[in-house]
């Protein structure tokens, strides 16, 4: 089992310019989530979706949008970069309840000039 | 604003010393996580720790959740090597499934 992937696992961008960042896990897990870590600031929550067909905001949504395509897979989506946008993206999905334990993906570094 | 404190930022020890980091926060937890994560990874569940004042170790790691339930400590008994990187605190609000993270502290283990 590959557990969590990421794709791409690293990206510039130009100020602007739009990307999609993409997730997929293979553990049929009901829960996903995107988070982003900022030095010093932990993990934030961006959105999640706590089954197929449902996403819901989390702690900083602005700037992004994302899609649950199926069970397996969780895009985010970046319609026009900003600097402050700047971050690495970590993935995670769990089962039912995010309490028991989230597995996270290795994490995408974005750069926004 | 954080709702969980880590303190300190940053360790910086020989192998074989020991070590306590803490995770702190004005509100009561519901549960609480920690994670380890190296560098170019991501996190990876430690342990969870749910009752106020319980006490879980993990091979030389020693958990410890308050009795109020509103701070939490990791120990780690003769650190090696390999115990180094980030650890994160991490809490559920009383009625939330949202897991909140604290800002980390990066320990470093000299051989």
């Amino acid at each position: 089992n590959a557990g969590v992937t990421q794709t791409p696992k690293f990206q510039v961008l130009k100020t602007g310019q739009s990307m999609t960042l993409q997730c997929a896990q293979d553990m049929n897990h009901n829960s996903m989530y995107w988070y982003r870590q900022d030095p010093g600031m932990g993990l934030r929550l961006i959105y999640y979706s706590a089954s197929e067909g449902t996403t819901d905001k989390g702690e900083v949504p602005n700037g992004y949008n994302v899609s649950r395509l199926n069970k397996r897979e969780f895009s985010l989506r970046l319609e026009s970069a900003a600097p402050s946008q700047t971050s690495v993206y970590f993935c995670a999905s769990s089962w039912d309840s995010p309490r028991i334990e989230q597995f996270f993906g290795p994490g995408t570094r974005l750069t926004v000039l | 604003t954080q709702l969980l404190e880590q303190s300190p930022q940053f360790l910086s020890i020989q192998e074989g010393e020991n070590l306590t980091v803490y995770c702190n926060s004005s509100s009561v937890f519901s549960s609480l996580q920690w994670y380890r994560q190296e560098p170019g990874e991501g996190p990876v569940l430690l342990v969870t720790v749910v009752t106020g004042g319980e006490v879980k170790k993990l091979k030389r790691l020693t958990f410890q959740f308050g009795d109020a339930r509103k701070d939490s400590s990791l120990h780690i008994t003769a650190a090696q090597p390999g115990d180094t990187g980030l650890y994160l605190c991490a809490s559920f609000k009383a009625a939330g499934n949202k897991l909140t993270f604290g800002g980390g502290t990066r320990v470093l283990v000299k051989p």
